[in-house]
């Protein structure tokens, strides 16, 4: 069963607008979520986690427990966030793993 | 960078070799992940070990076998029975300790096998 899913595979969107990639997961109790994100020619590195509630790079996640949802926003993209970005929950108390999402591939347009 | 490596960074076999993909930290991470990289799936984990001699099937564990004989190596071994054995190979770890979930990763090795 899909546990965590992130619905669009691709995404692009012009320099200084607003970008919002999907993450949804399936679980019924407080899952410890994450943000990872792959830049080109660089290894796949975490950018935030929701229990930090922080902004980095000008990103935010929050956690949405009715919706199960846990969207990565940015008011207004730029060139430089163009990445690969994948949504990763620790979706049971006991798990010692995450569970990757597909990926979703940001592109920002000059 | 540093902390996780992993080589080669390229790597080619024939049809039917077993091939032992490396992964090392020197992080003092007790627990430690491969996982394999494919377009379009995003990353699925194929062995875990959370701290020295154990280790646990992952989603994909099929045709892969793994040793944790370190606490700073945890090597993949790509077996010839593994059907689709051309990926890309992401190693990670992560302390197992205050309850932090976050891994690191290395840099990946890319395997080919015709």
């Amino acid at each position: 069963a899909q546990r965590v899913t992130q619905p669009e595979k691709l995404l692009s969107v012009f320099k200084g607008a607003p970008v919002e990639l999907k993450c949804n997961y399936s679980y019924s109790g407080s899952p410890e979520l994450f943000w990872y994100v792959q830049y080109s020619r660089q290894r796949l590195q975490l950018l935030l986690r929701h229990i930090s509630r922080e902004s980095i790079k000008g990103f935010t996640a929050d956690l949405n427990k009715g919706e199960t949802s846990f969207h990565l926003k940015k008011p207004f993209a730029q060139e430089e966030d163009s990445a690969m970005y994948y949504c990763a929950p620790r979706l049971d108390q006991g798990a010692q793993k995450l569970v990757f999402g597909q990926g979703t591939r940001l592109t920002i347009n000059p | 960078d540093g902390g996780i490596t992993q080589s080669p960074k390229y790597l080619f076999r024939k049809e039917g070799q077993n091939v032992t993909l490396s992964c090392e930290q020197n992080l003092n991470h007790d627990a430690m992940y491969w996982y394999r990289q494919d377009p379009g799936q995003g990353l699925r984990l194929i062995y875990y070990s959370q701290i020295v001699n154990d280790f646990q099937k992952g989603d994909i564990a099929e045709g892969y076998s793994v040793s944790r004989e370190k606490k700073e190596s945890f090597p993949l071994t790509v077996t010839s029975a593994q059907k689709n054995p051309t990926a890309f190979y992401l190693c990670a770890s992560r302390p197992g300790q205050g309850g932090h979930h976050e891994q690191y990763f290395g840099p990946g090795t890319r395997l080919t096998v015709t």
